[in-house]
């Protein structure tokens, strides 16, 4: 059974960067058929995508976070990262790690498919 | 690029149905596939509709979905409600700007 499993430092000092990394057990990493993303959780407000990754390095972004966020994936380890700059008081949240599929019903594309497995997630504090 | 607007809050009593609705704020609800996920509190978000209306493995059909193109909106119906179904629901779908969207979520109360 696939599990992801988040983790990282858990208070980031504001200016500085949050780097988390989600390890991926059970199963590969190298996938035709899903992306993997981060995604994150203000207490009180919605959740907010923050990026994908494909296997071959393929990503996006979320706009509103584009300029601060890079994402990297290392399929020798089953694992990949989030890197999020000049971080402040609001980037403070929980942060998850998903799998997405994106094929369906035989069809595949980057408008298909959910966020079927995600990690357990983990609180990141951004204060000094 | 669109919002995705839920109500706050909806409460149930205990065997009833609830209707949770998320309404797009351009663009048409039929551009691009919805999905809901329920978030039970200290757990990680799970999925229980799809591409508008298909249930994942493992979710009962008490959960159902539906858009109505003409109020641009999604819904998660649950009938039979019952207390573990207490949880935060969010819709989410896809754009071209930003590629996932999510709603802001609703709370459901089952009492």
């Amino acid at each position: 059974q696939l599990q992801l499993q988040e983790s990282g430092p858990r208070l980031v000092r504001p200016s500085e960067t949050l780097s988390l990394t989600c390890t991926v057990s059970g199963g590969s990493i190298i996938s035709s058929f899903h992306y993997w993303g981060w995604i994150r959780h203000t207490p009180g407000k919605r959740l907010e995508w923050i990026g994908s990754i494909y296997y071959s390095g393929s990503d996006s972004y979320n706009p509103s976070l584009k300029s601060r966020v890079t994402m990297s994936i290392d399929t020798s380890k089953d694992q990949f990262s989030l890197s999020l700059t000049s971080v402040t008081a609001a980037d403070t949240a929980f942060y998850y790690c998903a799998r997405r599929g994106i094929c369906t019903g035989g069809s595949c594309g980057l408008d298909l498919g959910y966020f079927d497995i995600w990690g357990q997630g983990m609180m990141v504090t951004v204060s000094s | 690029n669109f919002m995705l607007t839920q109500p706050h809050s909806v409460s149930e009593s205990p065997g009833k149905t609830v209707t949770i609705s998320c309404t797009r704020s351009s663009g048409g609800i039929a551009s691009n596939y919805v999905q809901w996920y329920q978030q039970r509190p200290g757990r990680a978000p799970t999925p229980v509709i799809y591409e508008n209306k298909y249930r994942p493995s493992g979710v009962p059909d008490r959960f159902s979905g539906s858009i109505d193109r003409s109020s641009n909106s999604a819904s998660l119906t649950i009938s039979g409600l019952k207390t573990e179904d207490e949880a935060h629901y969010y819709c989410q779908s896809y754009g071209t700007a930003n590629p996932v969207v999510f709603g802001g979520g609703t709370e459901l109360t089952v009492l």
